[in-house]
């Protein structure tokens, strides 16, 4: 069945420092991918999305973009901040399936 | 903005006990799912529903039942609660575009511990 695999956390950062958090997914298909974060004390919101080989998601200051040669979709924040301390989970939507697919979290944290 | 509330945030019951997470959404959305998110494991799809009176397995169904009575209100019940059981429950819900493509809203969770 699919799959999806993103690094382990925590990973700690200092303000300011540029982030990269690995994901890359199995499927049959050509899934819809996304990357959810998860605030300390609420649920999963959304954070960015790509339908579609080479579509690029962006929200605050987020990247990804959709790699079907490496079966990837990496989080990257140029510079973060410690409000972007959080719960980052990389998903994946293939509509044989007709679920969600969760990877297991990366927790960040970033120091002042 | 879309909200999924849950009844409860924490959640304690003892070993046996019959245990009902409500779940209510008010954006008319006919999806809605049950997740438990546990350290390392990411988010397990329990039940999911597309319609009232509706709904179908996901990946760890056992243990676990659901009820679909009104559009709005997704109620996870565990029969017989048991220690394996406490975890962070997750309810989620979209709008009817292709099946599950479109962004899922997530309510707070509810944190359960069954002594």
């Amino acid at each position: 069945g699919d799959s999806v695999t993103q690094m382990e956390g925590p990973v700690t950062l200092s303000e300011e420092a540029f982030l990269t958090i690995n994901c890359t997914y199995t499927a049959t298909g050509y899934p819809s991918l996304f990357w959810y974060v998860q605030y300390p004390g609420e649920g999963l919101q959304l954070l960015l999305k790509a339908t579609k080989a080479d579509d690029k998601g962006s929200n605050k200051g987020f990247e990804a973009t959709y790699r079907k040669e490496t079966t990837s979709f990496h989080l990257e924040k140029g510079s973060v901040q410690v409000s972007d301390s959080a719960v980052y989970f990389c998903a994946s939507f293939e509509a044989a399936g007709n679920k969600l697919t969760f990877g297991g979290g990366t927790r960040v944290l970033v120091k002042p | 903005d879309v909200k999924v509330t849950q009844s409860s945030r924490y959640l304690v019951k003892r070993t046996g006990e019959k245990v009902f997470l409500e779940c209510v959404q008010d954006m008319d959305h006919e999806n809605m799912f049950w997740y438990r998110q546990d350290p390392g494991l990411g988010l397990r799809l329990i039940y999911f529903s597309y319609d009232v009176k509706m709904k179908e397995k996901g990946d760890i169904p056992e243990g676990y039942s659901v009820s679909r009575e009104k559009k709005e209100r997704f109620s996870l019940i565990l029969e017989s609660a048991s220690t394996n059981q406490t975890s962070m429950y997750l309810c989620a819900s979209s709008p009817d575009r292709p099946r599950g493509t479109d962004t899922q809203y997530f309510g707070p969770g509810t944190r359960l511990t069954v002594l």
